[in-house]
């Protein structure tokens, strides 16, 4: 089974609205590390924002915020207020610790356009 | 966050010959380094995981003659692809776990730029 499904190969968003990228995950581990990078089209991955299996509150970044439903297995980003430069692909990823701390497990990707 | 910087970000070369990119973690130690490929619209492939003064761990699939890992110190890792063919065109991505600070136990991994080989 894949560890990390990202369902929307892309989106487009208005300006200014906010957007929520689907991530599932599947793992038996009960620690885990889900992750958010944005890729632009220069090829550079950013990290985004960062929430941990035993974490009681959702991650939250400037305009990211990572909606953590443990029971469903989701980690869906939202990005509030989308700006023109949020434009790119966007990666789910999961690391599953501790014996498998360092391997990260990559969705798909999503692409994300956003319109002027 | 942590920084990390990758050279080239593209070079072209002859088949035949090899190519060595360098990953440079600039504000912080990293023991452990990745490095991954990447093909056109799809995801990152996880290639290997360099180690500071040990041997790689490269995963199944991946020639270890082929793409040869060095992690000689705290801040540097190199991939040398040996002897590249038009095949090996691809975007190669690195990056590095920084283990220290409050940060430490998330595991983030920081990705350098990216380097895109063409192999002629």
């Amino acid at each position: 089974a894949q560890k990390i499904t990202q369902t929307q190969p892309g989106m487009f968003v208005q300006e200014k609205e906010a957007v929520t990228l689907d991530c599932t995950y599947d793992t038996s581990d009960p620690s885990y590390g889900l992750f958010w990078y944005k890729q632009p089209s220069s090829g550079e991955m950013i990290f985004l924002i960062y929430q941990g299996s035993y974490d009681q509150q959702n991650a939250t970044e400037g305009r990211y915020s990572l909606n953590f439903q443990k029971a469903r297995k989701s980690a869906n980003l939202v990005i509030s207020a989308s700006q023109l430069g949020d434009s790119a692909m966007y990666f789910c990823a999961m690391r599953e610790g501790p014996r498998n701390f360092n391997k990260f497990y990559f969705g798909s990707g999503t692409k994300l356009n956003v319109k002027p | 966050g942590a920084v990390v910087s990758q050279h080239p970000s593209w070079v072209i070369c002859k088949s035949g010959t090899s190519v060595k990119i360098e990953c440079r973690s600039l504000d912080f130690q990293a023991t452990t380094m990745f490095w991954y490929r990447q093909f056109p619209k799809q995801s990152l492939m996880l290639m290997a995981t360099s180690n500071e003064g040990s041997k790689a761990t490269y995963e199944q699939g991946v020639e270890k003659d082929k793409f040869l890992i060095n992690h000689a110190s705290l801040t540097l890792s190199t991939l040398t692809v040996t002897s590249a063919h038009p095949e090996d065109s691809s975007f190669y991505i690195c990056s590095a776990r920084d283990g220290t600070g409050g940060d430490g136990a998330k595991n983030i991994q920081y990705f350098g730029a990216g380097t895109r080989l063409s192999v002629l």
